[in-house]
């Protein structure tokens, strides 16, 4: 079973540019969850989809984040424009149900310069 | 306000030394603990859920056990490969809630 799968790697932005990042779930997990770690403070959660729904945006820090998740499958997680302290690893996890463990990417680490 | 507290910050142990994680929480309507180990630059790896005090799950030299405030990590008799940064995390009503982590180093 493939895993979780976030690009890019690696992104350096200047303020105020845009940035997209994309996840690709595991196939057949309807949950899919972004989460972020900004320097320092624990991972925190930002929305949950379920298929091409958003169950619960609450953890969405402000209008310039944008998430979707067309077709429910992949998700992208638009900043725009990105600011500096939108700098961090943003994570991307899937579950088949929610009750169960999630299984993470390997994240995305946003530099905004 | 939902809190998850884990502590320590950081633990050095040496090869073989058991010890113990704690992640200490409050959150209203649990409806599950999760532990995940991170190792540097990878996401975060399940390790167990626990739903119920009470509850403990084993897996190699882990083992995860907890009450009402609170879950233990134990770690018997650990090797260098052990070392990872462990994450606690509660799940209440739709969203899952991390500590800041634990940081173990095992020293060969």
């Amino acid at each position: 079973e493939a895993g979780v799968t976030q690009f890019p790697s690696h992104s350096v932005i200047e303020k105020g540019q845009t940035v997209t990042l994309r996840c690709d779930p595991i196939s057949g997990h309807d949950n899919l969850y972004w989460y972020r770690r900004v320097m320092g403070k624990e991972i925190k959660f930002l929305l949950h989809f379920v298929k091409e729904s958003k169950q619960d945006e609450s953890g969405m820090p402000n209008n310039r984040f944008l998430a979707e998740r067309t077709g429910g499958t992949y998700s992208t997680l638009k900043v725009q424009p990105a600011e500096l302290e939108d700098s961090g690893v943003y994570f991307c996890a899937s579950s088949r149900d929610s009750n169960y463990g999630y299984t993470f990417g390997s994240g995305t680490r946003l530099t905004v310069v | 306000e939902d809190q998850v507290t884990q502590s320590p910050e950081a633990l050095r142990l040496q090869e073989g030394e058991s010890s113990s994680l704690n992640c200490s929480y409050t959150v209203s309507g649990l409806r599950g603990l999760f532990w995940y180990r991170q190792d540097p630059g990878k996401g975060p790896e399940f390790l167990f859920t626990l739903y119920s005090a009470g509850e403990e799950k084993e897996k190699e030299r882990l083992k995860a056990t907890l009450t009402k405030k609170e879950s233990f990590l134990h770690i018997t008799a650990p090797k260098p490969e052990d070392s990872a940064t462990y994450l606690c995390a509660v799940q209440a009503m739709d969203d899952m809630r991390f500590g800041a982590g634990t940081r173990l180093t095992v020293k060969p």
